[in-house]
């Protein structure tokens, strides 16, 4: 089984100031981690994603995330926030055995950038 | 943009009645996977086709069944709708070489649902 829990479901940031979206996660097998971005009226989009390489993950928009798994978390940051940046933001894991590619979600963060 | 299209992109059904949805993959992709998106919540995994085969379903009762084409597109078919049914219904593309592999999804913009 596995399962992710998104700790704040609203964040609200000033323009250029820091990110942190957590993120804590449950996985019976070696997990693969995921952060999607959900911009309204358009599609799911990879940030980045960990399967067991390095545990810091740098993905795109200046976007990075760290795997502790001592913590079982994996929290997404970025040193200064866009206008742009304002979005619901996704925590995913992934089990990796026979079930197929099934992702299981967090139940989301609306990120809000203010001017 | 994702190369994945989904059709139509709004549609108003009432309890009952039976929906179908339509995507279609991005080029060379051969795995697709949908997902239900009610809102206020995050995605929640209906079931994956691989290679025109069910490769794995989430917890969804029957009445939610899919195809997948040898052209690899797709539909989601909803027998009975109900109210709880109405949501954003996401479709994701992939190329998996075998199975069990855990590749990258590319996510269609989605179809929402209303059941009245």
């Amino acid at each position: 089984a596995q399962s992710v829990t998104q700790l704040d479901s609203h964040v609200s940031v000033s323009e250029g100031t820091p990110v942190l979206l957590r993120c804590n996660y449950s996985s019976s097998y070696s997990p693969s981690l995921f952060w999607y971005v959900q911009h309204p009226n358009k599609g799911l989009q990879l940030l980045l994603k960990y399967t067991s390489a390095a545990t810091l993950v740098k993905g795109i928009n200046g976007f990075e995330a760290e795997f502790k798994k001592s913590e079982t978390s994996f929290h997404l940051t970025k040193p200064s926030a866009h206008m742009s940046d304002a979005a619901e933001y996704f925590c995913v894991v992934s089990a990796r055995n026979n079930a197929g590619n099934m992702l299981t979600f967090g139940g989301g963060t609306r990120l809000m950038v203010k001017p | 943009e994702t190369g994945v299209t989904q059709s139509p992109t709004h549609l108003i059904k009432t309890r009952g009645q039976q929906v179908t949805l339509r995507c279609s993959s991005q080029s060379g992709h051969n795995t697709v996977s949908w997902y239900q998106q009610a809102l206020g919540q995050g995605p929640q995994f209906i079931f994956q086709y691989y290679r025109e085969e069910e490769n794995g379903r989430g917890n969804f009762p029957p009445r939610f069944s899919g195809l997948q084409f040898p052209n690899y597109s797709s539909e989601l078919n909803v027998n009975a709708l109900e109210l709880d049914d109405s949501a954003l219904y996401l479709c994701a593309s992939s190329f998996k070489p075998l199975p069990g592999t855990n590749e990258k999804l590319f996510f269609g913009s989605g179809t929402q649902l209303s059941v009245l």
